[in-house]
């Protein structure tokens, strides 16, 4: 069965680059989350998308920007690069409420991201 | 706001013996719970799931009951194997497109 995919798997940049992270939902699903996981840390929420539309918003820096396509397909931008910013991003995608009762999120493999 | 709860690892078992992971939430409503793994290196995959008050969620050996009473959902395992050394978290999610809400992780180690 296919996947959630994430592209770029490993990112280095150097500090106040940018950096673009992508990621492909499962097919149907129309809903797409993006989380921050730090070293030894629990996965935080930072934004998700619904039919191309902001349907949320968690701890999302200012400098971090997102959207989604027609295809469903989002990217994360990334700007003014920090240290802190180093993590694992995940992309997460969800099946239409209209086909589940409940929100069963499927977790892509991560993009690790370090800034250097 | 929703919270988290899970107790603190790193939990250390031999092989065969019983796992219990506690984990307990706090949130409005009737949440969906989930536990979620990651292995070394790896993205985080769905282990079970239960949707309503006292559904049991099952998979390779592991349950959990959703207790809304207690509000807890401890993770449970009869006999592990050193193939279930890695991170586990609890995460609970709202009615709606709503994000997952996870605990801290909880890191198991099975020797041999």
């Amino acid at each position: 069965a296919a996947g959630v995919i994430q592209s770029p798997r490993h990112l280095i940049k150097e500090k106040r680059e940018t950096a673009t992270l992508k990621c492909y939902p499962i097919p149907r699903h129309d809903t797409v989350y993006w989380y921050q996981q730090g070293p030894g840390q629990d996965p935080q929420f930072l934004i998700s998308f619904y039919e191309k539309m902001q349907s949320d918003k968690g701890s999302i820096p200012d400098r971090f920007s997102a959207q989604q396509f027609s295809d469903y397909h989002s990217e994360l931008n990334m700007s003014s690069l920090e240290l802190g910013d180093s993590a694992l991003y995940f992309c997460a995608s969800s099946l239409r409420l209209a086909l589940s009762s409940y929100n069963e999120q499927f977790f892509g493999p991560g993009t690790r991201l370090t800034v250097l | 706001g929703d919270s988290v709860t899970q107790m603190e690892g790193p939990v250390t078992l031999s092989e065969e013996a019983f796992l219990t992971i506690n984990c307990t939430y706090t949130a409005t409503g009737y949440p969906s719970l989930f536990w979620y793994v990651q292995y070394p290196g790896e993205g985080l995959q769905l282990l079970l799931k239960a949707t309503k008050a006292d559904d049991k969620g099952s998979n390779k050996g592991f349950e959990a009951t959703y207790r809304k009473e207690t509000t807890s959902f401890h993770l449970e395992k009869g006999s592990v194997q050193v193939s279930d050394s890695a991170v586990y978290f609890c995460a609970l999610s709202q009615e709606g497109r709503r994000a997952l809400t996870f605990g801290s992780g909880t890191r198991l180690q099975v020797q041999p």
